[in-house]
């Protein structure tokens, strides 16, 4: 059972430019979540996702962020126009419910630079 | 609102020695989970022992345990006989409904 797959590892874009970052959860696991860490800070959340549903973006900048998890394929996280400050590392997590007693499973992110 | 503080920042320890790091959380609610998360030097988030609120015994997974104090709501992690390989930051973690809350994080260094 492979574990929460993040891609890409590492991914470099000029100003201006958009990222995408893609999150596969764990089989069988129905729930994402994305965290965003800035370097020597803890993780910090941004938005937790069901199939084809947002159901808490309280943490999202407002504008340049959105997110998605198709019925389909991976969630992403996409961020438009990047700027400097958004050079950081984001991770995915996923667990099969919200039920308490499941635990939330972390992929190894994905390391954004922003030049 | 919640939060999660863990006020050391920074330790170091000898190898082989014990060491607790200390958490403390805020909430309102009674049924919750906290966890510990370690992240090494290759940035991986591993999960390392989880507490059930309503649970009054504490986790214990192998070297690493926990100290949970609900009413003061404490929940400091103890690794015993310390190994280079458990030199990361840890973070500690709570759990309530679809969100989990994470502390500043402590950096453990573990010194030969």
């Amino acid at each position: 059972n492979a574990g929460v797959m993040q891609n890409p590892r590492h991914l470099v874009r000029r100003r201006g430019q958009e990222a995408r970052l893609r999150c596969s959860p764990m089989k069988g696991h129905s729930h994402v979540y994305w965290y965003r860490q800035l370097p020597e800070e803890g993780l910090k959340f941004m938005v937790y996702l069901q199939k084809e549903n947002i159901i808490d973006e309280s943490g999202m900048p407002k504008e340049r962020f959105s997110a998605e998890f198709p019925k389909e394929g991976p969630s992403i996280l996409r961020i438009q126009q990047v700027v400097r400050g958004d050079s950081a590392a984001y991770f995915c997590a996923s667990s099969p419910s919200t039920g308490l007693g499941n635990t939330i499973y972390f992929g190894e992110g994905s390391w954004l630079t922003v030049v | 609102a919640q939060t999660v503080t863990q006020s050391q920042p920074e330790m170091s320890v000898q190898e082989a020695e014990t060491v607790t790091l200390s958490c403390t959380y805020d909430t309102s609610e009674n049924n919750y989970y906290l966890f510990w998360y370690k992240q090494p030097p290759s940035r991986q988030m591993i999960l390392v022992i989880r507490q059930e609120a309503y649970k009054q015994q504490n986790a214990t997974e192998n070297r690493f345990s926990v100290n949970f104090q609900k009413a003061a709501k404490s929940f400091s992690l103890k690794i015993s006989d310390s190994q280079l390989g458990d030199t990361a930051m840890y973070f500690c973690a709570f759990l309530r409904d679809d969100k989990i809350i994470f502390g500043k994080g402590t950096r453990l260094h573990i010194l030969p």
